[in-house]
């Protein structure tokens, strides 16, 4: 079956460390999408790749860092200079435009301990 | 400044009633809007995509509308059942065309 798939489920992080989140898909879809959720707010967009090595800032991309090296994989690090990153990842993949819905992994619950 | 606004409140309703869900926006121009259904703990789920030249889009028991004069859209699920109890979250193109922006969602209960 396609889908995309995120792991781990959920992650604790020491403060002061770097974390990567990983998102894989087998839809053959070309773009791919971080968003962070918190309670009371709506999905907010971190970073979006349209194509393989190359990949877009979205509104709260700072602390934050991404690659595009495969089709498949859209790997986020949360760096320790991201001030808040207790919150809900998810990770979303399209065949890119905007008449095509998204397919979301199932999330990272990310704490700092 | 850019909204995308849902009902705040939780919405609870008696099964077999009809659910209706808004969204309205302010300072964007989406040609395509998208409704999606999360359940705890899960990522969302797309459910439909309305353009903007289509007033009406029905699948099953869902039907949503998109005014753009009006800058709302509403969701409507007929026939509720308590298996549609989830958040229900609105999503709209953005102005570069690259990416979808999200309501905060509204929390439907289906009460049997």
């Amino acid at each position: 079956d396609g889908g995309i798939t995120q792991s781990p489920k959920y992650l604790f992080r020491k403060e002061g460390q770097n974390v990567t989140l990983s998102c894989e898909q087998n839809l053959n879809h070309d773009a791919m999408y971080w968003y962070r959720q918190d309670p009371g707010q709506g999905l907010r967009l971190i970073y979006y790749s349209q194509i393989v090595n190359d990949f877009q800032k979205g509104d709260i991309a700072e602390g934050y860092s991404v690659s595009r090296e495969k089709k498949e994989s859209f790997p986020l690090t949360v760096t320790s200079a991201q001030k808040n990153p207790t919150a809900f990842y998810l990770c979303a993949s399209s065949l890119g435009g905007a008449i095509y819905g998204y397919t979301f992994g199932s999330g990272t619950r990310l704490t700092v301990v | 400044s850019q909204k995308i606004e849902q009902n705040s409140e939780a919405l609870n309703i008696q099964e077999g009633k009809t659910a209706t869900l808004t969204c309205n926006y302010t300072n964007y121009s989406p040609a395509y809007l998208q409704w999606y259904r999360q359940d705890p703990g899960r990522g969302p789920v797309f459910l439909l995509l309305i353009r903007e030249n289509e007033k009406e889009k029905r699948k099953e028991r869902l039907k949503v509308t998109f005014d753009t004069t009006l800058k709302q859209s509403l969701f409507h699920i007929t026939a509720s059942q308590p298996a549609d109890s989830a958040t229900y979250l609105c999503a709209l193109e953005g102005n570069t065309g690259n990416q979808f922006y999200f309501g905060t969602g509204t929390s439907l209960t289906v009460i049997p």
